[in-house]
């Protein structure tokens, strides 16, 4: 079984600038996350999403941060203008419906803004 | 709200001492605990959970833990450390129901060093 995928896997950018990441979750996983995950920082909740709609977003900094899942299965995560202290870790994570609490993480994209 | 707290931010052992994690909680409901390690630039992988049922848990590569709900601890123990054992382990939970159902709290990790 495929893990979940993410790219780029890392994107160095200036500040102000945009950027997108892409997630692909695990195949028929309902339930899709970005967390953000500062250095020396356990990860933070985003955003979640069940197939296609928001559940949680009430970390996402909607000025600067949007998500989007249109067809229930890939996801993208936008940071448009960029700021300093976007610099991190953006993992995504999927979960079955039912069942099976757990998450499973992809690789994660390292942003650098600089 | 839920809380994780890991103690201790570095943690350092010997190659085939024991290794011991902490991780307390704060939740108003019982909750469901993982033990999550991430290795440089990769991403969390799941060692263990705890749902239900038996509070001695056993994950991969010889860990496990105990859910102690009298202590609000599940600390994560393996009896003889390894040398790939050195990465980042991560303490999370959820709650079992409610709007928050599914989402993860994390603690703030600790790195585990082994030295030969």
């Amino acid at each position: 079984e495929a893990g979940v995928a993410q790219s780029p896997r890392y994107k160095i950018i200036e500040k102000r600038q945009s950027v997108a990441f892409w997630c692909n979750p695990i195949s028929g996983h309902a339930t899709l996350y970005w967390y953000q995950q500062i250095l020396g920082q356990g990860p933070k909740l985003l955003i979640q999403f069940q197939n296609n709609g928001v559940v949680d977003d009430s970390q996402l900094p909607k000025d600067r941060f949007s998500a989007e899942r249109l067809k229930g299965v890939d996801s993208t995560l936008k940071i448009q203008p960029a700021k300093l202290e976007d610099s991190a870790v953006y993992l995504c994570a999927s979960r079955q419906k039912t069942g099976g609490h757990e998450q499973y993480f992809g690789p994660g994209t390292r942003l650098t803004v600089t | 709200a839920q809380s994780v707290t890991q103690l201790g931010s570095h943690v350092s052992v010997s190659e085939g001492a024991l290794v011991l994690l902490r991780c307390n909680y704060s939740s108003s409901v019982p909750p469901y605990l993982f033990w999550y390690v991430q290795y440089p630039n990769q991403g969390l992988q799941l060692l263990l959970k705890y749902t239900t049922g038996a509070t001695l848990v056993k994950g991969i590569n010889g860990f496990e833990a105990e859910f102690k709900k009298s202590e609000t601890s599940f600390h994560l123990t393996k009896p003889s450390a390894h040398m790939s054992d050195a990465a980042e382990y991560f303490c999370a939970g959820n709650n079992a129901g409610g709007t928050s159902y599914g989402k993860l709290t994390f603690g703030q990790g600790t790195i585990l060093t082994v030295h030969p």
